[in-house]
């Protein structure tokens, strides 16, 4: 069974600071995602991640793919405030794409 | 672009009514539409999955006779929680996908369902 697990689940940070979220997965998979959801609102595809090594960017987050570690990130440069929200990373489960999200991580940045 | 639809965004009703939620993809053919449950403070949790044409794919755990699935087009699949109860109160997020191995998920808004 595959599992996802995220930590930290609640991260307080300061604007300007940089920081990491870190995503890990139990089985096998070549896809992974990130999202952010906004309180009471629907998901926000942010980064999709297909193979090993894969680094992609935008804007003050960085996300990146480690297959044999089973280990996703999500880094977080320079925070600010517009950032704050829940940000989940997903695996793909192998059949019919169907995605296993970790618990999320409620990311709050204060001035 | 690729937009997912869901309708209503938010429901309250009573104990022992039927829901319907529907999910259409605007501008594209969703071969595969998920369906997620999400309780507060929680993470998303697949209920389940349904291909156009075909009986849905549950979970374990979730309900086949409670939370009947439809997908006849390849734009609109619904979701009916038949004879809800406050412990169905949830937010209710369905996605959709092309054909393919490695086509993303478009989400929803989500669907609000509040059962008093």
């Amino acid at each position: 069974e595959l599992k996802v697990e995220q930590n930290p689940l609640f991260l307080s940070m300061q604007e300007g600071k940089n920081y990491t979220i870190y995503c890990n997965y139990s089985t096998t998979s070549d896809r992974l995602y990130w999202y952010r959801q906004d309180p009471g609102k629907s998901l926000e595809s942010l980064f999709v991640l297909l193979s090993n090594g894969a680094v992609k960017q935008e804007g003050r987050l960085m996300a990146s793919l480690d297959t044999k570690a089973r280990l996703s990130t999500l880094h977080i440069t320079a925070a600010v405030h517009d950032l704050s929200a829940t940000y989940f990373c997903a695996v793909d489960r192998g059949s019919q794409g169907n995605l296993i999200f970790g618990k999320g991580t409620k990311l709050s940045v204060k001035p | 672009g690729a937009v997912v639809s869901q309708h209503p965004s938010r429901v309250i009703c009573k104990s022992g009514t039927s829901v319907k939620i529907e999910c259409r993809s605007l501008d594209f053919q969703a071969t595969t539409m998920f369906w997620y449950r999400q309780f507060p403070k929680q993470s998303l949790m697949l209920m389940a999955t349904s291909n156009e044409g075909s009986k849905a794919t549950y979970e374990q755990g979730v309900e086949k006779d409670k939370f009947l699935i439809n997908h006849a087009s390849l734009t609109l699949s619904t979701l009916t929680v038949t004879s809800a109860h406050p412990e169905d109160s949830s937010f209710y997020i369905c996605s959709a996908s092309r054909a393919g191995r490695n086509q993303p998920q478009h989400f929803g808004d989500g669907t609000r369902l509040s059962i008093l």
